[in-house]
């Protein structure tokens, strides 16, 4: 059972903001969004997560809706180096136990 | 950081021989570890979790005697895959958490590319 839904793929011209939607209507109120992203041939590479609030760092922002439902990971100005998969991950990372597990993400191609 | 490295970064071996991978958190404890495989085109599969110091916990489906892993210490974990078969071929990933971790987010290694000829 799918927990998230992504667009199969996007593209973005480089320097431009990527916006990634992902849909996770049956989100609970003790589970977290991640995005975590794989360039091709290496293994994933954390960006940010995020319950209710948005976020900021680094890489990226999230922007988490009021509802819960969806959330958008947005690159202010993506690069070349910022093609990859990127997947969008609900779990309840409160307790101990829990499993990452991948759905087939959005491949993100940047162009120049 | 938080550095996970594996080794090999890739293997060819024959078919019916083992193949030991190893897995290491460089600079933090990892109580937990996971191995996933991903075959080409397609998102990564969760093959088990193993904590240090206790059996490895497998996902349905996957074959506990064939991939053996071991879970020594806060830093290593190993995934054999023993008797080798062209199927096997994948790229392997492990991936660890940090012990009493307050950001519990995952670092994942480079992976393994194993050809099984």
């Amino acid at each position: 059972d799918a927990k998230t839904t992504q667009p199969t793929s996007m593209d973005c011209a480089e320097g431009r903001a990527a916006n990634l939607p992902c849909n996770h209507s049956t989100i609970s109120g003790n589970e977290y969004v991640y995005w975590y992203r794989q360039i091709h041939s290496q293994g994933p590479q954390y960006i940010i997560h995020g319950l209710k609030n948005n976020e900021t760092n680094e890489m990226a922002s999230l922007i988490i809706t009021e509802d819960r439902k969806s959330s958008t990971l947005i690159l202010p100005h993506a690069t070349l180096r910022d093609t990859a998969v990127y997947y969008c991950i609900v779990i309840d990372s409160g307790g101990s136990n829990y499993k990452l597990t991948f759905g087939k993400g959005t491949l993100l191609t940047v162009n120049p | 950081g938080a550095v996970v490295s594996q080794h090999p970064s890739w293997v060819i071996c024959k078919s019916g021989t083992s193949v030991k991978i190893e897995c290491r958190s460089l600079d933090f404890q990892a109580t937990t570890m996971f191995w996933y495989r991903q075959f080409p085109k397609q998102s990564l599969m969760l093959m088990a979790t193993s904590n240090e110091g206790s059996k490895a916990t497998y996902e349905q489906g996957v074959e506990k005697d064939k991939f053996l892993i071991n879970h020594a210490s806060l830093t290593l974990s190993t995934l054999t895959v023993t008797s080798a078969h062209p199927e096997d071929s994948s790229f392997y990933i492990c991936s660890a958490r940090k012990r009493r971790a307050l950001a519990p987010e995952q670092f994942f290694g480079p992976g393994t590319r194993l050809t099984v000829l």
